[in-house]
């Protein structure tokens, strides 16, 4: 079956950078691209962008284009996000999603916790 | 501020009907299908409907979708209090090139 398997909990301090993997399993990974979505706590869904498992392309919300890094590596099956200069206002719980379409994420990984605090 | 606007909260009582609706423009929902997602607490969203108003493998016929013009609606029926969670919309915006995935604020059902 279908998983995404992402890694665990960072906490950063303001500044610093994180990077948060997606390990897949149970598809082909070449045929499928993934969605990075985060939700800080107790608000809803915000896209951060999108990584073709294809050929690595990507595409960001403009909201993060200089700030957000997105690839993948087909010998490990997984796909990376890494965000730089981290202020308070990224944490949130950064998920990983299998897009069914440019419209629809249709499996999703177990969130990661990234907690940016002094 | 969400690009899609669902309402806060809704509620109903078990064995009722409820309805969310999800409302966007041309650029978005006018122009691209609609998904909805269920997020139970502390659990990752999961996908309940796509493309308007298809059910996943696994996914009961209590739920249901539709569209219409630049307005989406999630309906829920045979209500149950396991049915109690947010329910988020989202669809794709080609107002931009590239186009960007969009989201609604989220609707938390309460069943009572």
């Amino acid at each position: 079956q279908v998983q995404l398997v992402q890694s665990g909990a960072e906490v950063k301090k303001p500044g610093a950078s994180v990077k948060v993997s997606c390990k897949t399993s149970g598809f082909t990974f070449s045929s499928y691209g993934v969605s990075w979505v985060r939700q800080a706590p107790g608000q809803g869904l915000e896209w951060v962008g999108w990584v073709s498992g294809y050929n690595g392309a990507t595409n960001y919300a403009q909201k993060f284009q200089d700030r957000v890094t997105m690839t993948a590596d087909t010998s490990t099956t997984t796909f990376y996000m890494e965000l730089s200069s981290l202020t308070s206002d990224d944490t949130a719980v950064y998920y990983c999603a299998r897009d069914k379409s440019a419209a629809v994420r249709e499996n999703w990984g177990q969130g990661t916790l990234v907690t940016v605090s002094s | 501020q969400s690009v899609l606007t669902q309402p806060p909260s809704v509620s109903a009582a078990p064995g009722q009907k409820v309805t969310i609706s999800c409302s966007g423009r041309t650029s978005n929902i006018g122009n691209n299908d609609v998904a909805w997602y269920q997020q139970l607490p502390g659990a990752a969203p999961k996908l309940l409907i796509y493309d308007n108003n298809k059910r996943p493998s696994g996914i009961p016929d209590r739920f249901s979708g539709s569209k219409s013009g630049t307005s989406a609606t999630l309906g829920i029926t045979g209500l149950q209090t396991g049915d109690e969670a947010d329910y988020y919309c989202g669809t794709w915006d080609s107002s931009l090139n590239p186009g960007f995935a969009v989201f609604g604020g989220g609707t938390q059902l309460t069943v009572l």
